[in-house]
């Protein structure tokens, strides 16, 4: 069965500092791979996603993650965080063996410090 | 607007009452999506509605949870007698038909209180 695994439920960094958040997946074949944002009291927004082609996904607000099928993660980085960044981020898994499910991560909650 | 919808935003019930929760999906999506985010947990899924097949209820907690979908769009979430445990955000997505590599559309969801 597919399985998410975020590294971390809280992230701090400063404002200019690099953001990572980590995710892993487990699947015996290469899943798609999205990540979502979630401000407070609102649903979630995808930020980018990986489906097939160029490992190095670019989404919104500066984010961009890379398929590392080798080391089975996909991690979301951003150079220069900004303080409109905090907010929960999911990473979630789909397809291909595991039929319509979605299954996404417990989430990673990030604070921007000033 | 063209997001989905859901209402109401927010819902206080007293124990033991039925509650009704609504979603309305983006116009042409096919594939409709209910999830239940209790307080920092991620997403649980509850059940998912594709086109005119017999929508998958396997993520259903319990037979006090039902939900339809009619006419293919909006669709109704529906739990009986509550309980506390039911507390949490429900949230609705839906997508334009379904396949793996399509992204979900999310709601703000109902903040369910059960007192």
């Amino acid at each position: 069965a597919q399985s998410v695994t975020q590294l971390g439920s809280h992230v701090s960094v400063s404002e200019g500092a690099l953001v990572l958040l980590r995710c892993n997946y487990s699947s015996s074949v290469p899943p798609y791979l999205f990540w979502y944002v979630q401000y407070p009291n609102q649903g979630l927004q995808l930020l980018l996603k990986y489906t097939t082609g160029a490992t190095l996904v670019k989404g919104i607000n500066g984010f961009e993650a890379e398929f590392k099928k080798s080391e089975t993660s996909f991690h979301l980085t951003k150079p220069s965080a900004h303080m409109s960044d905090a907010a929960e981020y999911f990473c979630a898994v789909r397809g291909p063996t595991g039929g319509f499910k979605t299954i996404f991560g417990a989430g990673t909650r990030l604070f921007v410090k000033a | 607007g063209a997001g989905v919808s859901q209402s109401p935003s927010n819902k206080v019930t007293e124990k033991g009452k039925d509650v009704e929760l609504r979603c309305d999906p983006i116009s042409g999506h096919t594939a409709l999506y209910w999830y239940r985010q209790s307080l920092g947990q991620g997403l649980e899924f509850l059940i998912y509605f594709q086109g005119n097949s017999a929508p998958d209820k396997s993520g259903l907690p319990s037979d006090r949870f039902s939900a339809e979908r009619t006419g293919g769009s909006v669709s109704t979430l529906t739990i009986q007698r509550t309980q506390q445990e039911d507390s949490a955000v429900y949230l609705c997505a839906s997508s334009l038909d379904g396949a793996d590599n399509q992204p979900q559309h999310f709601g703000d969801g109902t903040r369910l209180s059960i007192l």
